[in-house]
């Protein structure tokens, strides 16, 4: 099927570090994606990677995929109140480029 | 940086009324759009596959008299909720594959969604 799994909730504390997973369906995905949706908001580009990269880090974001088991995970390090929404993974099919997502994880940050 | 414009907002309307929702590039040719649409605590889902000159593509279950979509051009595409309903109310967001000819593998960049509730 063309389920992309995430976790959904996750809360954190301010100043630690917050690790969003997703398994995600085809192994020939080339793109994958991590967006974020603050409420009443439309979705905000993260980050992606590459399939034929297995990390990617990007200021206090780090990105790990695991092709073999169809892994893809987000690491926010020294989490802010200011992270707090729900985060969205995704992962490109068809020749046209459309988009799967999971049903997002809500990030709660606690002070 | 790509920009994706989409207007309006929110819209609240009475039942019957048609709604149409504008979905524009800003500083790039899209000659692809996408339309989503999002409920509550859940994620997006794809709607239909806007292209420009030429009919959309839609999802299963997406009805096309309902939903109309024009991509009259290469910077504007248009959906138009025909005679909505509450149960129509729903988010609706549009996205556009970043520069290039190919729409594959390009990042998507999306407008800030529509929020329409039927009354």
């Amino acid at each position: 099927g063309e389920d992309v799994e995430q976790s959904l909730f996750l809360s954190v504390r301010e100043g630690d570090s917050s690790v969003i997973n997703c398994t995600y369906t085809d192994s020939s995905s080339t793109y994958l994606y991590w967006y974020k949706q603050e409420p009443g908001a439309g979705l905000q580009l993260l980050t992606y990677i590459f399939s034929n990269m297995d990390m990617k880090q990007d200021q206090r974001l780090t990105v790990l995929l695991n092709k073999k088991d169809k892994h893809l995970s987000l690491r926010i390090a020294d989490t802010q109140t200011g992270d707090s929404a729900i985060y969205f993974c995704a992962e490109i099919l068809g020749s046209q480029g459309n988009l799967i997502f999971g049903k997002g994880t809500k990030l709660s940050v606690k002070p | 940086g790509a920009v994706v414009s989409q207007h309006p907002s929110w819209v609240i309307c009475k039942s019957g009324t048609s709604v149409k929702i504008e979905c524009r590039s800003l500083d790039f040719q899209a000659t692809t759009m996408f339309w989503y649409r999002q409920f509550p605590k859940q994620s997006l889902m794809l709607m239909a596959t806007s292209n420009e000159g030429s009919k959309a593509t839609y999802e299963q279950g997406v009805e096309k008299d309902k939903f109309l979509i024009n991509h009259a051009s290469l910077t504007l595409s248009t959906l138009t909720v025909t005679s909505a309903h509450p149960e129509d109310s729903s988010f609706y967001i549009c996205s556009a594959p970043g520069t290039g000819k190919s729409a594959v593998n390009q990042p998507q960049h999306f407008g800030d969604g529509t929020r329409l509730s039927i009354l």
